[in-house]
Parts: C-alpha cells; structure tokens; sequence
C-alpha cells in the first residue's frame, strides 16, 4: 500500500464547478497535513495546511479525519487558473520535516 | 515565501558522465537541506536528507555512491549524478528546511535527460 494515495484523475470540470479531491494516508502518526499544488513542469508549492478542526482559504477547503486517516481538498468556482496537480502530503516516520507526497490528482478547467 | 534557485534547470548529457546540480537558499540559512526526485507521473520521492557540515543520510534505495550530495554551507548544496545512466533521468528538486513543515520550500527544480 502506497503510504499517501490519491486518484490520479484528470478532472475535467468547467469554470465555476465545485470539484472535490480525496487522498488517505498510512501513517497513522503523522501529525502534519498539506495540500501542495504543482503546475506542469514546476516544483511544488504550498496551498494550505490542513488542520483536524478543518480550514477554509478563500475558494479552497481543507478537511482531515484522523481516524480514518483521510484529507480531502474541496475547491468551490473553479478558474481556469485552478488548473494544476494538487498534491497530498503528510508528514512521514523518521521526521517531523520529512514530507510524504501522494503522486497528485490533474484538475483540467475548461471554459 | 523563501527563495530558492537551483541551477543548472535543465541538462542534456551523454550516458557515463557526472552532472552536478546546485541548489541555493538566497535568502535564509538552510540548516537541513532535502533532495528530492520525481519521475513522470509519480509523486516526488525524498532522496537523501543532509545536515550543513555532515553526511547525508540516504533513503532506502537509493545508491549513497551514485547521488553525491555537499552541504558545505548553510546557503548551498550540491547533488552529483555520478556516471549518470538513462533511468536517471528525472526531475531533481531541493528543498532547504530546518524550520519546520510549514516553512517548507522547493527549488524550481532540474531536469535531468541522460542520453
């Protein structure tokens, strides 16, 4: 089992669709949660943090269920702009800065 | 958010050579330093984690003697592709740290296409 899994997608949705990405994670020991967002060719950034009492930032909202050991990454009125891999990561074993990255889901947003 | 460059951002080079990437933290000193590759598709997968003035630690398979890596200074390190063979071409991305996963940050990363 990979440690930090996602659907791969591509999500084609058309600008101002709601679309929802999932992702869970195997270490139940992680305490750091994120969701980074990389553009073809680019290297990662950072999009939010995810916190267990849930965060919103603007279009974005950031879920996480410990006991599940799920994250989901909500984005409301896409944008062209939106269009990028979104990239789950976690904190892995054998360091609180080692970062475990999914493979990231491809959102594609369509005029 | 913290600058990072890395250079070179691309390189083309002939299978058996050695190709060294730099990897700069302009504006903060990197107390740790992460070094990070990913191929087409995949997700980004930690190499090796260097301390400034120690040895790298190297994750599990990956070869300490093929993936060299420096950091001599709290600004800079370096990761040496030695004889480098086409199933090391990827994508190389460091990532200075030290302040926690937060403050996290990624070089632009290099694209390496061995021939």
């Amino acid at each position: 089992r990979k440690e930090v899994e996602q659907d791969p997608g591509p999500f084609n949705v058309p600008e101002g669709a709601t679309v929802a990405f999932n992702c869970t994670y195997s270490n139940s020991a992680s305490q750091s949660f994120f969701w980074y967002r990389q553009d073809c060719r680019k290297e990662p950034k950072l999009l939010m943090s995810v916190y267990s009492s849930g965060n919103e930032d603007g279009r974005f909202t950031a879920q996480l269920n410990r006991a599940s050991q799920y994250i989901s990454l909500l984005i409301r009125d896409s944008k062209l702009s939106d269009s990028a891999t979104y990239l789950c990561v976690v904190n892995g074993p054998g360091g609180y800065n080692k970062l475990i990255f999914g493979a990231g889901t491809r959102l594609a947003v369509h005029p | 958010g913290a600058v990072v460059s890395q250079h070179p951002s691309w390189v083309i080079c002939k299978s058996g050579t050695s190709v060294k990437i730099e990897c700069r933290s302009l504006d903060f000193q990197a107390t740790t330093m992460f070094w990070y590759r990913q191929f087409p598709k995949q997700s980004l997968m930690l190499m090796a984690t260097s301390n400034e003035g120690s040895k790298a630690t190297y994750e599990q398979g990956v070869e300490k003697d093929k993936f060299l890596i420096n950091h001599a200074s709290l600004t800079l390190s370096t990761l040496t592709v030695t004889s480098a063979h086409p199933e090391d071409s990827s994508f190389y991305i460091c990532s200075p740290g030290g302040g926690g996963p937060e403050t996290q940050y990624f070089g632009p990363g290099t694209r390496l296409l061995v021939l």
